[in-house]
């Protein structure tokens, strides 16, 4: 158990749905970060949250939004959902110093169908 | 923007030597990690440089040349479960300190 928790595990819905994908950071750690990750196109970076404000975006879709709440967990919302949009979403939270990588979550596989 | 490459396979022999390399091109370098993904897991973290030179820690080492846009991951007396992806990843402070990771350099150990 890495310490980050992301719910659900596995989601399946249909394609012009909206999900919401929620993460639980590490005891301590103020920043969330959420990663895509499909077979040919490797870990895309989308958006990071500070201590409950967006520090920096990365190749997020306008169909997509986060926001971090005060307890710290996160939500990654997906709207009028695409096959193309299947995939696996990761959520990482890092300490504030420089010398350490994130810790992961294990994911949420969405299938769009 | 970046760019982060590495091969997207390799195969060794299990008790061998083997070394992913990764080149890079960023315009804020803050530190390269090196992760370790086995298939439908989530990445989990390996190694960070921030200075040049080499990192060593147990069966894995990590080597860093900020002047060439160059790192290489090497993993010694190689094992069967070390067979995953490992995945580089560049910190740059250019995009809000996000990880930008490459694709991945599959790893097969038999």
């Amino acid at each position: 158990d890495s310490g980050v928790t992301q719910t659900p595990k596995h989601l399946i819905t249909a394609t012009g749905q909206r999900v919401t994908l929620r993460c639980s950071p590490r005891s301590g750690d103020l920043s969330v970060y959420w990663y895509q990750q499909s077979l040919d196109q490797g870990l895309q970076f989308l958006i990071q949250y500070y201590n409950g404000e967006e520090r920096a975006k990365g190749n997020i879709l306008e169909r997509f939004s986060a926001q971090q709440f005060p307890d710290l967990h996160s939500e990654l919302n997906l709207s009028s959902l695409e096959l193309g949009d299947s995939a696996l979403y990761f959520c990482a939270s890092s300490v504030a110093g420089p010398n350490y990588g994130y810790t992961f979550g294990s994911g949420t596989r969405l299938t769009v169908v | 923007g970046q760019n982060i490459d590495q091969p997207t396979e390799m195969t060794a022999t299990e008790g061998a030597i083997v070394q992913i390399n990764c080149t890079y091109q960023t315009s804020g370098f803050n530190g390269l990690f090196w992760y370790q993904q086995h298939a439908g897991e989530a990445p989990t973290f390996l190694s960070y440089n921030v200075l040049d030179g080499l990192e060593e820690k147990g069966r894995f080492s990590s080597f860093l040349s900020r002047s060439k846009g160059y790192s290489y991951l090497l993993l010694k007396e190689l094992q069967m479960k070390d067979s995953a992806s490992y995945l580089c990843a560049v910190r740059d402070r250019d995009s809000g300190y996000a990880l930008n990771f490459g694709k991945g350099t599959s790893l097969l150990v038999t």
